[in-house]
């Protein structure tokens, strides 16, 4: 079947330092692979996405490879902010029946 | 702009009552989504909707109801048969095969 495995939080770093948010998936087919954020009582928003292996999605300066071999798409910034603060959720997608998986979500907080 | 709305943000609801939670978007997406996060937790898809007048269920679609009249809307009943509605439930849509879109949410509490 498909699923998704996601680090467990909640993560707590202080600001300029480095992130990585561990996302694992199990995929029939060939699937595509997002990120998304959600703040604090909002709903999720699109961080980035990869539709085929060794794809890098990036955005605001986070990154993630879709790596087949580890069936991987971590999630990493090099620098976090405290407007970072929020919960990642690591989530693909696959042809048969235009179905989303979602993993349960890390929380991040940064602290100045 | 496009996008998807939600409305109510909050909603309050006694228990033995129906709500039903609104859901539009103008992104001209076929396919429509409710899922239902509890505090700390991930989110369990409810029912879902490829294309109008057509939908099936999620997760836990026990105690919920849908319609898909309008391309448009894709609205979410509650029903009195669920026994823990309190939760935050979102809506989000997508054209077909690709990233979804999320509302901003509606929050609904159990009196």
């Amino acid at each position: 079947g498909n699923s998704v495995t996601q680090m467990e939080g909640p993560v707590t770093l202080s600001e300029e330092a480095f992130l990585t948010i561990n996302c694992t998936y199990t995929a029939t087919g060939y699937p595509s692979l997002f990120w998304y954020v959600q703040y604090p009582g909002e709903g999720l928003q699109l961080l980035l996405k990869a539709t085929k292996a060794d794809d890098k999605g990036s955005n605001k300066g986070f990154e993630a490879t879709y790596r087949k071999e580890t069936t991987s798409f971590h999630l990493e910034k090099g620098s976090v902010q405290v407007s970072d603060s929020a919960v990642y959720f690591c989530a693909l997608s696959v042809y048969t029946g235009n179905q989303f998986y979602f993993g349960t979500g890390t929380s991040l907080t940064v602290i100045p | 702009d496009g996008g998807i709305t939600q409305s109510p943000k909050y909603l309050f609801r006694k228990e033995g009552q129906n709500v039903t939670l609104s859901c539009e978007q103008n992104l001209n997406h076929d396919a429509m989504y409710w899922y239902r996060q509890d505090p700390g937790q991930g989110l369990r898809l409810i029912y879902y909707s490829q294309i109008v007048n057509d939908f099936q269920k999620g997760d836990i679609a026990e105690g919920y109801s849908v319609s898909r009249e309008k391309k448009e809307s894709f609205p979410l009943t509650v029903t009195s048969a669920q026994k823990n509605p309190t939760a935050f439930y979102l809506c989000a849509s997508s054209p077909t095969y690709n990233e979804q879109f999320f509302g901003p949410g509606t929050r609904l509490t159990v009196l």
